[in-house]
């Protein structure tokens, strides 16, 4: 079956530094990969998506790449704010649709 | 734009009583809805998966009988815990899409706590 693994967490790092979150996946096919972030006590927003190989996702700031020969899909940012604190979830969908979503990492960014 | 709105977002109850969750999609027609748990700092499990005007069809290990979901417009589908128990307490969220082809839009999430 469809699994997403994710680096553990909890991540935490100084304003301004950089911002690297693994996410590997095993899929039949050719699965579509999102990241989603997720506030305190709210529900996921999607951050970026890729639906084909080397396609890359971007969003306020936060970039990732669709890397199929390395089934990987890490989410990164050149320079963290405080308000990036949150958990993220990397995920995938496959043809039924259905998304499957890695264990979540939380970061946390320090003035 | 795709905008998911979860009712309540927060509600306490005492064991044995039943607690409906509303989902609604306020600015598209959604005519698939998904019903996600989340335990404490855990992923997203998916529950269930409703289209509109069908029967919900659950995942592996979900009680069918105990969470009753409803999809009756393309606007909002409910999920019902009958008889909560301690047990259930969590945090519940809904997503909705208007067709395949677009992404899933989640709500802010409810959390339950069954005393």
């Amino acid at each position: 079956g469809n699994s997403v693994t994710q680096m553990e967490g909890p991540v935490t790092l100084s304003e301004e530094a950089f911002l690297t979150i693994n996410c590997t996946y095993t899929a039949t096919g050719y699965p579509s990969l999102f990241w989603y972030v997720q506030y305190p006590g709210e529900g996921l927003q999607l951050l970026l998506k890729a639906t084909k190989a080397d396609d890359k996702g971007s969003n306020k700031g936060f970039e990732a790449t669709y890397r199929k020969e390395t089934t990987s899909f890490h989410l990164e940012k050149g320079s963290v704010q405080v308000s990036d604190s949150a958990v993220y979830f990397c995920a995938l969908s496959d043809r039924n649709e259905k998304l499957t979503f890695g264990t979540g990492t939380r970061l946390t960014i320090i003035p | 734009g795709a905008v998911v709105s979860q009712h309540p977002s927060w509600v306490i109850c005492k064991s044995g009583t039943s607690v409906k969750i509303e989902c609604r999609s306020l600015d598209f027609q959604a005519t698939t809805m998904f019903w996600y748990r989340q335990f404490p700092k855990q992923s997203l499990m998916l529950m269930a998966t409703s289209n509109e005007g069908s029967k919900a069809t659950y995942e592996q290990g979900v009680e069918k009988d105990k969470f009753l979901i409803n999809h009756a417009s393309l606007t909002l589908s409910t999920l019902t815990v009958t008889s909560a128990h301690p047990e259930d307490s969590s945090f519940y969220i809904c997503s909705a899409r208007a067709d395949n082809n677009q992404p899933q839009h989640f709500g802010d999430g409810t959390r339950l706590s069954i005393l």
